[in-house]
């Protein structure tokens, strides 16, 4: 069974500046998914960031980028010009290519943008 | 463009009572899921269905019955609630790994 590890439950960040949040996995495959996942105190669950294991590059999404590391089995999340409307908790999730698209969560980051 | 709906938004139970958490997609998605979302423990997986007529346990599936009525549609049933069910429940569907879409949430609580 896969697992997906974020050690750090709160971060708090000042209005412009950069976070990166941490998030490492275990797992034993080869081809698999991993995804940013962004709860606002809506509730509401929005997609942020995606990365397909076999691609070396790491994804960008605007100000959102992540740090690849497959043999670390390292999946960060770096948000730069923070904004208000980042303040949420954040989940890592990791999917196995192939496992009819279940997604396994991390336990989450709360994080926090102070103007 | 409704995506996935989600009925009720919010539900209070008393312990024994039964309930369905109603869940619909209009993206005509093969697979739907549902999880549960409890403070500290990130989103875990319930029950998912693969396809319409198919459905499969997930992580935490104990006190749980689901049904996959039709494409569009996928329920939770609790048949007797109990306190540890109190939770934030999340239904989702998908069709490839990059169209994961979740709905609003239920907010269940079981006193």
């Amino acid at each position: 069974a896969q697992t997906v590890t974020q050690s750090q439950p709160e971060m708090s960040v000042q209005e412009a500046e950069t976070v990166t949040l941490s998030c490492t996995y275990d797992t034993s495959e080869n081809n698999y998914y991993l995804f940013w996942y962004k709860q606002p105190p809506s509730r509401q669950m929005i997609l942020v960031i995606r990365q397909e294991a076999y691609k070396q590059q790491n994804a960008t999404e605007n100000r959102f980028s992540v740090n690849f590391q497959k043999a670390a089995k390292s999946f960060s999340l770096k948000i730069s010009d923070s904004q208000l409307g980042d303040t949420a908790m954040y989940f890592c999730a990791f999917m196995k290519r192939g496992s009819n698209y279940k997604l396994t969560f991390g336990k989450g980051t709360l994080l926090t943008v102070n103007p | 463009n409704a995506g996935v709906t989600q009925t009720p938004k919010f539900q209070v139970l008393k312990t024994g009572q039964s309930m369905t958490l109603q869940c619909a997609q209009d993206m005509n998605h093969n697979s739907m899921y549902w999880y549960r979302q409890d403070p500290g423990m990130g989103l875990r997986l319930i029950y998912y269905s693969a396809s319409e007529g198919t459905t499969d346990k997930g992580e935490v599936p104990n006190g749980y019955n689901v049904s996959r009525l039709n494409k569009r549609e996928f329920s939770l049933r609790l048949e007797s609630a109990a306190p540890s069910q109190t939770s934030v429940y999340f239904c989702a569907s998908s069709e490839a790994p990059r169209d994961a879409f979740f709905g609003q949430g239920t907010r269940l609580t079981v006193v």
